[in-house]
């Protein structure tokens, strides 16, 4: 099957500073990029919606100035939690899907967990 | 509005056989996924379910009834590599992934 990775997996950082986290597909082209956030023993909330080339689609209540998200390839995604504080720590998960909406399943990538001091 | 049910934990023996299910309203339908992921790892497919009936994929199958919107993932000769969460999900008409809150599936020697 097709591989995404994401990168990295784990990062500690100070409150305040930015993180940038990573998100590839390896072997095919990602139109549509997805980032998710979850908490401990909850499921996958969909942060944004990032498709190559325009904007990201942010979903309720997701501050888009604090998440950045950037797709300026067809193989990469990027999120930046900026001005980061603890409450920002969380698992952080990417998905990619190959081709078209209704093609089938979405790759994810290892997650990438954040801690904020 | 959008909702996905399954029951939060499940417990089942090694060996045994478990059913997980789930029941979906959604704007739409345009297919019923199942994932597993192991507590602090990202999920991995399992099936994908867009036409009624039973999809059997080693000792995994997924049954889907859309009349019914319901689903339920089978797992047959259980292993204590099965205990994790199952995630189901819905593509709603606009094709965005509807998630459900995940099923804890442990199993006991």
């Amino acid at each position: 099957g097709a591989v995404v990775s994401q990168h990295p997996s784990w990062v500690i950082c100070k409150s305040g500073t930015s993180v940038k986290i990573e998100c590839r597909s390896l072997d095919f082209q990602a139109t549509t990029m997805f980032w998710y956030r979850q908490f401990p023993k909850q499921s996958l909330m969909l942060m944004a919606t990032s498709n190559e080339g325009s904007k990201a689609t942010y979903e309720q209540g997701v501050e888009k100035d604090k998440f950045l998200i950037n797709h300026a390839s067809l193989t990469l995604s990027t999120l930046t939690v900026t001005s980061a504080h603890p409450e920002d720590s969380s698992f952080y998960i990417c998905s990619a899907r190959q081709g078209a909406p209704d093609t089938g399943e979405l790759f994810f990538g290892e997650g990438s967990r954040l801690t904020v001091l | 509005g959008q909702n996905i049910d399954q029951p939060t934990e499940m417990t089942a023996t090694e060996g045994a056989i478990v059913q997980i299910n789930c029941t979906y309203q959604t704007s739409g339908f345009n297919g019923l996924f199942w994932y597993q992921q192991h507590a602090g790892e990202a999920p991995t497919f399992l099936s994908y379910n867009v036409l009624d009936g039973l999809e059997e994929k080693g000792r995994f199958s997924s049954f889907l009834s859309r009349s019914k919107g319901y689903s339920y993932l089978l797992l047959k000769e259980l292993q204590m590599k099965d205990s994790a969460s199952y995630l189901c999900a819905v593509t709603d008409s606009n094709y965005q992934l509807i998630w459900g809150a995940g099923t804890k599936l442990i199993i006991k020697p």
